[in-house]
């Protein structure tokens, strides 16, 4: 079982709709969840970042954390065609000494 | 922008040379990592440092080594290079006025003939 898992897609969201990006994790003592974005070519960029259970929003973002089904989740509210990228979910180990990504889902917006 | 900067950007070399990349960052942070991005396998860990002279191990550490003299400087080394280690590299950094969060350098993209 990998330790961050996410669905790679592509997932296809129409331009105006709530994208939702899923990722689970395997290690129950982690407490910090990040959310990053990367275009192609790019270098990853931070999101979010979420550390209690609930939801936490910035702007057209929001992140769920649900630590008891050890899940992480990004919604996007009013799709636009710059949020097409790959997402990566990323998890702090309990150790709190590395972070470890997963494999990344690739998220298209069609006009 | 966390002031992290990664050289060479690009490189081509052949099997059985040694390469090092270098990242440098400008704000003092403590810990500093090195990843590989390949296809369908996302970000990987290679090996990462918790201050000047400590460095562990990540998950795919066979074939690396890395230093670090400095604070602001983390080397990765491939002693041996070999086609498998064709990837993107990214160095990163683990800021302390954002708890626990991750900034990355830009990449360098290795190919290895």
């Amino acid at each position: 079982q990998k330790e961050v898992e996410q669905n790679s897609g592509p997932l296809s969201v129409p331009e105006g709709a709530i994208a939702s990006l899923n990722c689970t994790y395997s290690d129950r003592g982690s407490q910090s969840f990040f959310w990053y974005r990367q275009y192609s070519g790019k270098s990853p960029e931070l999101i979010m970042s979420i550390y209690s259970n609930g939801d936490k929003e910035d702007g057209r973002f929001t992140a769920q954390l649900n630590k008891a089904s050890q899940y992480v989740s990004l919604l996007i509210r009013d799709s636009q065609p710059s949020d097409s990228a790959t997402y990566l979910c990323a998890v702090m180990a309990s150790s709190a000494s590395k972070i470890i990504f997963g494999s990344g889902t690739r998220l298209s917006i069609r006009p | 922008d966390a002031g992290i900067t990664q050289s060479p950007r690009h490189k081509v070399t052949e099997t059985g040379t040694p390469v090092t990349l270098r990242c440098h960052q400008t704000e003092n942070h403590r810990y500093m990592y090195w990843y590989r991005q390949d296809p369908g396998h996302g970000l990987r860990l290679i090996h990462y440092s918790y201050g000047v002279k400590d460095t562990d191990k990540g998950e795919v550490s066979d074939g690396y080594s890395v230093s670090r003299s400095k604070t602001e400087d983390f080397l990765l080394t491939l002693e041996s290079a070999t086609s498998s280690q064709t990837s993107v590299y990214f160095c990163a950094i683990r800021s302390g006025r954002d708890t626990d969060t991750q900034y990355f350098g830009p990449g360098t993209r290795l190919t290895v003939l």
